[in-house]
């Protein structure tokens, strides 16, 4: 099962920065935070992982609490083709380990 | 920018029938996986390959799948005897090393087992 706790659903105006909670009070210390997001029935796209410190990248930014018992993914410029679904997994960086996803964020973004 | 592909995109089968799923990772990958998503459901894990053997099969995988990365490239999944809950979009998935991170999903697979 997931490690993580998502919203069911946002919304976003177009141009607003989106900022997508998760908890995952149970990470462990050698888990980082991944996000993917999955735009219709298309494959997951990878965005961003972190292990405790802030990324961030040309997608989004990755703010990891202090505690790392939360995180949140932040697109600061969000677009209508930013409307998909994000999943925050944890996840040990071992190749053998999958991806576990739950049901994700179903974020609509909004003309 | 290097991208894994899948073939064919919609596979239609009848029941009972054998199916063999495609896909090419990205050349310098080491880490191969497949993935798959009942309509309106999670993304589910089948199976992770590494260094020309299975590292870590779900429950899913059972003895009715196969996979094989037959000549350095292609990397596919058998269905051996396909049921109807087998319909679903999978997804092959491939990464360079330690983690998804850089790694990338293809664009899937839809199954329909009639």
């Amino acid at each position: 099962d997931a490690k993580t706790t998502q919203p069911t659903s946002m919304d976003c105006a177009e141009g607003r920065a989106a900022n997508l909670p998760c908890n995952h009070s149970t990470i462990s210390g050698n888990e980082y935070v991944y996000w993917y997001r999955q735009i219709h029935s298309q494959g997951p796209q990878y965005i961003i992982h972190g292990l405790k410190n802030n990324e961030t990248n040309e997608m989004a930014s990755l703010i990891i609490t202090e505690d790392r018992k939360s995180s949140t993914l932040i697109l600061p410029h969000a677009t209508l083709r930013d409307t998909a679904v994000y999943y925050c997994i944890v996840r040990a960086p071992s190749g053998n380990t999958p991806l576990v996803f739950g049901k994700g964020t179903r974020l609509s973004v909004i003309a | 920018e290097p991208e894994v592909t899948q073939t064919p995109s919609h596979q239609v089968t009848q029941m009972g029938q054998e199916v063999i799923l495609r896909c090419v990772p990205i050349s310098n990958h080491l880490y191969f996986y497949w993935y798959r998503q009942i309509l309106g459901q999670k993304v589910e894990f089948l199976v992770s390959f590494y260094n020309n053997e299975i590292s870590e099969k779900s429950e899913i995988f059972d003895d009715q799948f196969s996979v094989e990365r037959p000549d350095g490239s292609n990397f596919t999944l058998k269905i051996r005897s396909t049921k109807l809950e087998d319909s679903a979009m999978y997804f092959c998935a491939s990464s360079p090393g330690q983690g998804l991170g850089g790694g990338a999903f293809g664009p899937g697979t839809r199954l329909t087992v009639t």
